[in-house]
């Protein structure tokens, strides 16, 4: 099946600086979404993003599906955008239960 | 727009009782999905279902079972709980895609 993979696992940042989180899928996918689970553990929906690239806010993403990979851009970041970000595709690139990256760890320290 | 609800919040069990975890979905999404996510294992699909039928079903034993009911609300029912069952437990709904989550409901067996 397809696999989803997160880089880097773990990311410490001062508050302000920039990140970029990637994600890279093995196999072709039609639809791919970010989260960003919050310390009670609620997946926040940030981003459904098949390609392209989309903005909101201090957060961007794009999705090179080609070339099998999406990025999360995060800037300014403030100590709330702690947490973990996961990526998710679809399993067999329809609508059907999601696969999940392992998530990078976010901590943003004041 | 009401999101996804899940009860109860937290739910404390001992090995061999069984555990009920509901979910409501989004006014107008006719699919649900549960999700396990267990310390250090990440986040597994578990169950889907749509209009009422169970569609998929994730690599976990016949102990993991669940209905939807007409209204598309959704119950997951564990029975003779294992320790190993203890995990963040995540309902998300869809119409087809994106998947919005619930907040979880956090089982603990003892």
């Amino acid at each position: 099946g397809i696999q989803v993979e997160q880089s880097p696992p773990d990311l410490i940042l001062q508050e302000g600086a920039n990140s970029t989180l990637r994600c890279n899928f093995s196999d072709s996918v039609n639809n791919l979404q970010w989260f960003h689970q919050n310390p009670w553990g609620q997946l926040i929906n940030l981003f459904y993003i098949p390609s392209g690239t989309k903005q909101n806010g201090r957060l961007s993403a794009t999705t090179v599906a080609t070339e099998r990979y999406s990025l999360l851009y995060i800037s300014s970041s403030q100590t709330t955008d702690s947490g973990v970000y996961f990526c998710a595709v679809p399993s067999s690139g329809g609508y059907n239960k999601l696969i999940f990256g392992a998530g990078t760890r976010l901590a943003v320290h004041p | 727009e009401a999101g996804v609800t899940q009860s109860p919040t937290h739910l404390i069990k001992t090995r061999g009782q069984q555990a009920t975890l509901r979910c409501s979905p989004i006014s107008g999404h006719t699919s649900v999905y549960w999700y396990q996510q267990a310390l250090g294992l990440g986040l597994q699909f578990l169950l889907w279902y749509d209009e009422g039928e169970e569609r998929n079903r994730g690599n976990f034993p016949p102990r993991f079972s669940g209905r939807q009911f007409p209204n598309y609300s959704s119950e997951l029912n564990v029975n003779a709980l294992e320790l190993e069952d203890s995990a963040l437990y995540l309902c998300a709904s869809s119409p087809l895609a994106p998947q919005f989550f619930g907040p979880g409901t956090r089982l603990t067996v003892l």
